[in-house]
Order: C-alpha cells, then structure tokens, then sequence
C-alpha cells in the first residue's frame, strides 16, 4: 500500500546528542513536511520541501536541519540546539506544492529526553 | 493569518450526525477550509477541504456560508470509531501552509 512511514516510533535522546528521524514515502508527492505536535496543542509547521533538493523553514525550524536529497525521504535532525525536543513529530506530504492539496500523514515518531 | 475558532468538545450519539462548527471571520478570498482529524497518538487524517461551494465525500460533507466566515462539519451516521480530535483549518496565503488551533474533541456515546 502506498503511504508515509516514519521511524523509529519511538525515540529517547541523551543531553547534547543529535538525533535523526526518518520519514519516507511511495506515493510520488513533490512535497513533503515535518510539524511538531505538543500535548493537547495543534501541529507547528518545522520545515517543508516543495521538490526535491529544496527545502523552507517553517514557524519554529530552529534548532533542527532537514535534507531532500531524494524524493521519497524528507530525515529531520533535531540537534543539540533544540533545548526543548520532548514532542510528538509527524511527516507529510502533498502531491504538489499549493492551495488545493491536502497532506497526508505518517503515523509519528514520539521523542523524549534522558 | 486567518484564525479559526472551534469549541473545545463535543458529544454526539451512536448513529446520529455529528456537526461540528468552525468560525472563520478573517479568512481571505483564496484561502482555503481544511478538515482533518486525529486518533490519539496517531498522525491526522485528512478529511475534506473546500474554497466557497460545498463539497461532499465518502467521509463527510462540508457546508461552507456563503460569505464564508464559518463553516460546518458533518459525519451523517457517526460510530464510535468517529471519537477523535476534529482540526478545522486553513492554510496561509502567503506559503500556503496550514495553520493549526487546538481542534474539537468529540466522543460518539452508544
């Protein structure tokens, strides 16, 4: 089936240690996105990528760096900048970039600080 | 940006059609609605979007007013696997992204 897989689907970081989550998909979007989601808040847009080799900051994109090197994967790295990680982090994708284009989802990958 | 306002939670019987309201006084002219929904701990699930007319799908339908500053959500026999945050949403018209409140829960009762 076609879809978005995200991994792992959990994550545990230690104090000053980078960390990458992956995010891969098959449905042949163009455009691809990671959000941030803390408890009982709505999604906060970190990065997003229009087409492969290209990629925007999003609302709160420090802290954390992205890559678009192929177009089925979007890895997000949260690094040792990010002094408040612990959240629930979810991709999607688009089949293009616009107005009229409802993004799809994987199922998350929930990080948490040693 | 636009701002959308939804109640905090909602009930609604087995069965029944669950409408859920949406206030969107300051959305602009090419901006549009979105309707997603989540299950906890899983990533949303998009359900319906539209510009100015209504739209209908297998999920649900979606009524938006005519001067459309508020629009309305509906699941027409909903069952208890409809029980799930509902995010009324649209997306910015500068980068088109979509802007996120805190969304409606509601809880489908037998």
């Amino acid at each position: 089936d076609g879809g978005i897989t995200q991994s792992p689907k959990y994550l545990f970081r230690k104090e000053g240690q980078n960390v990458t989550l992956s995010c891969e998909q098959n449905l042949n979007h163009d455009a691809m996105y990671w959000y941030r989601q803390d408890p009982g808040q709505g999604l906060r847009l970190i990065y997003y990528s229009q087409i492969v080799n290209d990629f925007q900051k999003g609302d709160i994109a420090e802290g954390y760096s992205v890559s678009r090197e192929k177009k089925e994967s979007f890895p997000l790295t949260v690094t040792s900048a990010q002094k408040n990680p612990t959240a629930f982090y979810l991709c999607a994708s688009s089949p293009r970039f616009g107005q009229s284009q409802p993004q799809h989802f994987g199922d998350g990958t929930r990080l948490s600080i040693l | 940006d636009a701002k959308t306002t939804q109640p905090p939670s909602m009930d609604c019987a087995e069965g029944r059609a669950a409408n859920l309201p949406c206030n969107h006084s300051t959305i602009s002219g090419n901006e549009y609605v979105y309707w997603y929904r989540q299950i906890h701990s899983q990533g949303p699930q998009y359900i319906i979007h539209g510009l100015k007319n209504n739209e209908t799908n297998e999920m649900a339908s979606l009524i938006i007013t005519e001067d459309r500053k508020s629009s309305t959500l509906i699941l027409p026999h909903a069952t208890l696997r409809d029980t799930a945050v509902y995010y009324c949403i649209v997306n910015r018209d500068s980068n088109y992204q979509l802007i996120w409140g805190a969304g409606t829960k509601l809880i489908i009762k037998p």
